[in-house]
């Protein structure tokens, strides 16, 4: 089941622009986690957001929740060609299990 | 740094062969995880196991099995190959505790049945 859903499903955008991906999901969760991805390649954790946190930095990434929208939001400043991958967030089930959405797939231009 | 490693980068196999797809964490971890990815579908959960000689099944388990005999050895086993299981096989693996879990993955493999 899709907890989480990405929006846009891709962006193109040139270097040095912000890049902003959203994900809603249905559920209640403890936590909220962005993945990235390259071409071919297996999933990079890159940012984990707690329910009780409304924004969270690391680097060029910033990451908000709206636990009452039931959304997050990744953003990406001062984007490179290196940052192209797909982005996928996910949420939290027992176990350790996360689920994932469909992702959004960002194209940077040098 | 973890690593999680898996056997092939890419398979070809042919219907109704057996695959075993291995994958081997170094980290001590007790979940591990086998998803498989196709375009438009995201990630889908095959099946997990977050002990030793445990399993649960995820959200699309059938036509599949896995084994985990030891603790950093997650096997993802297709009994019987068919055409509709050609896709991208991620595995991974976290920590053990129950919430605020990072998943490490693999690299992938990318298995094609004809």
């Amino acid at each position: 089941s899709q907890q989480g859903e990405e929006d846009p499903q891709a962006l193109s955008i040139q270097e040095g622009e912000n890049a902003t991906m959203n994900c809603s999901y249905k559920t209640s969760i403890n936590n909220l986690q962005w993945y990235r991805q390259n071409s071919g390649r297996g999933l990079v954790h890159l940012i984990l957001i707690r329910s009780n946190e409304r924004e969270k930095h690391s680097g060029r990434l910033r990451v908000t929740l709206d636990t009452s929208k039931k959304s997050s939001s990744l953003l990406i400043t001062a984007s490179r060609a290196a940052d192209t991958a797909s982005y996928f967030c996910a949420t939290d089930g027992s176990y350790g299990k996360l689920t994932f959405g469909q992702g959004t797939i960002l194209t940077v231009h040098p | 740094d973890v690593k999680v490693t898996q056997s092939s980068r890419y398979l070809v196999k042919r219907t109704g062969e057996k695959v075993f797809l291995e994958c081997v964490q170094d980290m001590d971890h007790e979940n591990m995880f086998w998803y498989r990815q196709d375009p438009g579908l995201g990630l889908r959960l095959i099946y997990f196991s977050y002990d030793v000689k445990m399993k649960e099944k995820g959200d699309i388990p059938e036509g599949y099995s896995v084994s985990r005999e030891k603790k950093e050895r997650f096997s993802l086993i297709l009994e019987s190959a068919s055409t509709n299981q050609t896709s991208m096989y991620l595995c991974a693996s976290s920590f053990g505790a129950m919430y605020q879990e990072t998943q490490y993955f693999g690299p992938g493999t990318r298995l094609l049945v004809l």
